[in-house]
């Protein structure tokens, strides 16, 4: 079975622009959250989504948003870039997302913002 | 609130030597912890987690880890280091049900 896959695999950006990342889950799987991670640093929660709804949300601000759709795949919008905002951005699916579920992660989305 | 603390940013060890990554959560309720290991330019991998079973977990490719509530700790090991082991560790605990809140990593290295 496949597993986690994003796209696209990197993208460069300039400050001020919009980015669109996408993430399609494990078949079966229900929950996708989003996670950022900055070079030499752990990942961060951002955005977990079940059922199409929004479960969780991490300290990050309002330019940042997501939605997952009715096959479950997601994308997370990230406007008026900074570049504070250049970081490998995960995608994680489990089957129910309940806290003993195991999050399986993509290979992530490289964002550079110049 | 739930935390994890790694401490040591970079262990060295001998290929066939043991290792050991330390990680020191804090949580108001009993815990779930994970160890993940992330390769050069990938994902994350689960190696092994708790769940409020067994203390001692095993995990894949040889590592285990052990919950010790008295002490707060969930340290990872592996009897013997193999040169593939190399790669990033990260410990982490469950937040508000669902979210991962993952330590600040551990780099693995292992010399021949």
């Amino acid at each position: 079975d496949a597993g986690v896959t994003q796209s696209p695999t990197h993208l460069i950006k300039t400050r001020g622009q919009h980015v669109t990342l996408r993430c399609s889950p494990i078949s079966g799987h229900k929950s996708v959250s989003w996670y950022q991670q900055v070079l030499g640093q752990g990942p961060q929660f951002i955005f977990q989504y079940y059922e199409k709804e929004e479960r969780g949300r991490g300290n990050f601000p309002d330019r940042f948003s997501a939605r997952q759709f009715p096959n479950y795949s997601s994308e997370l919008n990230v406007n008026a870039l900074l570049l504070g905002d250049s970081a490998l951005y995960l995608c994680a699916s489990s089957l129910d997302g309940v806290a003993t579920d195991t999050q399986y992660f993509g290979p992530g989305t490289r964002l550079t913002v110049l | 609130a739930q935390s994890v603390t790694q401490l040591g940013s970079h262990v060295s060890v001998s290929e066939g030597a043991l290792v050991l990554l330390r990680c020191n959560y804090s949580s108001s309720v009993p815990p779930y912890l994970f160890w993940y290991v992330q390769y050069p330019n990938q994902g994350l991998q689960l190696l092994l987690k708790y769940t409020s079973a067994a203390t001692l977990v095993k995990g894949i490719n040889g590592f285990e880890a052990e919950f010790k509530k008295s002490e707060t700790s969930f340290h990872l090991t592996k009897p013997s280091a193999h040169m593939s082991d190399a790669a990033e560790y990260f410990c982490a605990v469950i937040k508000a049900g669902t979210a991962l809140i993952f330590g600040k990593g551990t780099t693995l290295s292992v010399s021949s």
